[in-house]
């Protein structure tokens, strides 16, 4: 049973558009989420993260909005630029527990 | 600080055969971990350790033996490679969290790509 969903596994936007990715949790004991951005050939690296008690957080390009009623997260990012392009992970905490991942999206900025 | 290293970067082996991945941090984390990522899967969690000396089973654990014998330093085992490990092996680590709603954050090593023919 998967704890943490990404259901697109791809998202193709122009270059200065905003990208949203979004996902969605089942578990409500989670506390804390983190977006995780992966190149190829790369392990992944923190992106941004928002803890339960936040409804949004935001690090110049990249903001995480969280809607803890949907048990859903989103993350904006604007303008996109091509070097955006990566997979991207959303995951997961509850207490000292490991991360949970979903499965990526793959992103996907077209000068 | 070279953060978090892995050895080898790539590997091929035939089934039955064994092998290690060496993982290496010098942040002075207390937790490890070794994930596997494969095309539509994610990262699936294998073992983790959350000290020296102590180790835990993740999601997919069958197949694989790790150790931490030093706290820089968690090596995953394969005794008996078979096709369906083939992939490839992240390895990460971080800080015990500070309390509630704090997390620090996971630092993942480059990733070893491993091949079982």
């Amino acid at each position: 049973d998967q704890q943490v969903k990404q259901n697109s596994p791809s998202l193709s936007v122009q270059e200065g558009r905003i990208s949203i990715l979004n996902c969605d949790y089942t578990n409500s004991m989670f506390d804390y989420f983190l977006w995780y951005k992966k190149y190829p050939a790369e392990g992944p690296t923190f992106l941004i993260s928002i803890s339960s008690i936040k409804d949004k957080n935001e690090d110049g390009r990249f903001t995480v909005f969280l809607n803890k009623s949907a048990k859903h997260l989103s993350l904006h990012i604007v303008p996109s630029q091509p070097g955006d392009s990566a997979v991207y992970f959303c995951a997961a905490i509850s207490g000292n527990t490991p991360l949970v991942f979903g499965k990526g999206t793959r992103l996907s900025v077209i000068a | 600080n070279a953060g978090v290293t892995q050895t080898p970067k790539f590997r091929v082996l035939k089934t039955g055969q064994s092998m290690t991945l060496l993982c290496a941090q010098d942040m002075n984390h207390e937790y490890m971990y070794w994930y596997r990522q494969d095309p539509g899967m994610g990262l699936r969690l294998i073992h983790y350790s959350v000290g020296e000396g102590t180790t835990a089973k993740g999601e997919v654990p069958d197949g694989y033996n790790v150790s931490r014998l030093k706290k820089q330093n968690f090596l995953l085992g394969l005794e008996s490679a078979a096709p369906s490990q083939t992939s490839v092996y992240f390895c990460a680590s971080r800080r015990t969290s500070g309390g509630a709603f704090s997390y620090n954050e996971q630092f993942f090593g480059p990733g070893t790509r491993l091949t079982v023919l």
